[in-house]
C-alpha cells in the first residue's frame, strides 16, 4: 500500500525568505507525484507533478519541486516566498503505469508567510 | 473553460436525514473521484467511478454511502441516515483519463450535521 508522511504540520517563514516543505512517500511500484495547495474554504489547485523524466520539476507561483528516489523523497521549494503563499500544502502520490488511479494524500503542512 | 462545479457549498442536515452531494467533471472529463477531508487530515480517497460504472470504492463506507455517475448529468454522492461523524468537507476532482493527466478539483461541499 501507498502512504505518505508530510513531516511538517505546520512552517511559519518571514516573507522573502526560502522555504522547503518536506515529503516523504512509500511505494512498491513506480509513482506519479503531485504537490497540490489549498487556499482557505476552496478546493486543491495543482502545483506541479513528476510522472517521468527530469528529476527537478518547477510548478506555478515560483515553486519546484525535486523526486529523489532513493530517499523515497518529493521535497517542495521556493526561493522567496510572499504573502499570498500562505495556504495549506498537500503532497500526493498516485500508482502504477496509469495516472487513473486514486491519490494518497499526506496530512498537509500550513505555510505561514509572516510580514 | 468551466472547472469542476460541486453544489450546494454548504449542507447542513439533521441527524437521521438524507444528504445528497453534486459534481459536474470538467467538460470532456469522463473519470470522477470522491474524497473526504476531515479537519487537520488530508484527503482520503472514497470512490471512483467511470461514467455508469463504479471502477473502485474501496474507500467508501459499506453503509449509507452511495455514489452513481449516469450516463447524463453530474456525479452524485448520497449519504443515507446522516449521523454526526459525517460531518467533512467532500471533494470531487475529475480526469480525463489516461496516463499523465492529473485530477482536477472542485471547491467542495462542506456538510455539517446537526
Amino acid at each position: 500500500a501507498q502512504s505518505v508522511t508530510q513531516l511538517d504540520s505546520q512552517v511559519p517563514v518571514f516573507e522573502e525568505a526560502p522555504v522547503e516543505l518536506r515529503c516523504n512517500y512509500s511505494s512498491s511500484v513506480s509513482v506519479y507525484l503531485f504537490w497540490y495547495v489549498q487556499y482557505p474554504n476552496q478546493g486543491l489547485q495543482l502545483l506541479l507533478k513528476y510522472l517521468s523524466g527530469s528529476t527537478l520539476v518547477k510548478g506555478i507561483n515560483g515553486f519546484e519541486a525535486e523526486f529523489n528516489k532513493s530517499q523515497t523523497s518529493f521535497h517542495l521549494r521556493k526561493p522567496s516566498v510572499h504573502i499570498s503563499d500562505t495556504a495549506e500544502y498537500f503532497c500526493a502520490v498516485s500508482g502504477g503505469s496509469s495516472g487513473n488511479t486514486p491519490l494518497v494524500f499526506g496530512k498537509g503542512t500550513r505555510l505561514s508567510v509572516i510580514a | 473553460n468551466a472547472g469542476v462545479m460541486q453544489n450546494p457549498r454548504h449542507l447542513v442536515r439533521r441527524r437521521g436525514q438524507e444528504a445528497r452531494l453534486r459534481c459536474s467533471p470538467v467538460k470532456g472529463h469522463s473519470h470522477v473521484y470522491w474524497y473526504r477531508q476531515l479537519p487537520e487530515e488530508g484527503l482520503k480517497f472514497m470512490v471512483y467511478l467511470q461514467k455508469e460504472n463504479i471502477i473502485d470504492e474501496s474507500g467508501m463506507p459499506k453503509e449509507r454511502f452511495s455514489a452513481e455517475f449516469p450516463k447524463e448529468g453530474p456525479s452524485i454522492l448520497r449519504i443515507q441516515q446522516v449521523v454526526r461523524g459525517d460531518s467533512a468537507a467532500y471533494f470531487c476532482a475529475s480526469s480525463p483519463g489516461g496516463a499523465n493527466q492529473p485530477q482536477h478539483f472542485g471547491d467542495g461541499t462542506r456538510l455539517s450535521i446537526l
